[in-house]
């Protein structure tokens, strides 16, 4: 079946624009995750939603950083006046069930502030 | 003090060598282990669980000491295909939430 998949695949913006970063997750996963991986270094948690459950925030770097989740399925991650540190690889992960299930990856989206 | 801890590498080692890689976790409440592989600007991918009693998956066998707080990863007959980058990713809260990844460790695999 389909994998995660995540849009754009790459996104160029000048430093100071918002820039919106989209994730379809595995068909009837209920958790979603957003990572964020900069050169070289480890993923590093953002955001997590389970079901209708409120979600799990404590990662976000800043209140720039938001991230909604429609219907239990597709999440868009907003990045609001981004800043250079902001580029990095924002990975998007899915898995059936809360906490201790498999993620299964999307391929990530790209990002470059300049 | 970071929640998961790797060595880096990177690990260069032959065709059909053995190599062991080491991970370190700080929360003892941890419940769930895996080992993840992550190619050259791809995503990671799941490699294998790790469970209480230790699992072998054909040339990979991983353990868990809960102990001494880590996990290990062997990779026996090593292939060109190995060359990867191995994620050590420790379930940290006892909500399960959140997971935490490792920075990675480079292993080449050398014809």
């Amino acid at each position: 079946g389909a994998g995660v998949s995540q849009s754009p695949s790459n996104k160029v913006t000048e430093k100071g624009k918002d820039v919106e970063l989209r994730c379809d997750p595995i068909s009837g996963h209920t958790a979603l995750y957003w990572y964020r991986q900069s050169l070289g270094q480890g993923l590093e948690f953002l955001i997590y939603f389970q079901g209708n459950s409120a979600p799990d925030k404590s990662g976000l770097p800043s209140d720039r950083f938001s991230a909604e989740r429609t219907g239990g399925s597709v999440s868009t991650l907003t990045i609001q006046r981004t800043q250079q540190e902001d580029s990095a690889v924002y990975l998007c992960a899915s898995s059936r069930h809360r906490g201790q299930e498999t993620q299964y990856f999307g391929p990530g989206t790209r990002l470059l502030v300049l | 003090r970071k929640e998961v801890e790797q060595d880096p590498g990177p690990f260069n080692v032959p065709e059909g060598a053995t190599v062991a890689f080491n991970c370190t976790y700080s929360n003892s409440a941890s419940q769930s282990f895996f080992w993840y592989r992550q190619d050259c600007r791809k995503e990671p991918k799941l490699l294998m669980s790790v469970y209480s009693s230790g699992n072998e998956d054909g040339r990979f066998t991983a353990q868990l000491n809960r102990a001494s707080q880590y996990i290990s990863l062997l990779i026996r007959d090593s292939k060109l295909s190995d060359s990867a980058t191995y994620l050590c990713v420790v379930n940290g809260r006892d909500t399960g939430n959140q997971f935490y990844f490792g920075t990675g460790t480079s292993l080449t695999v050398i014809p």
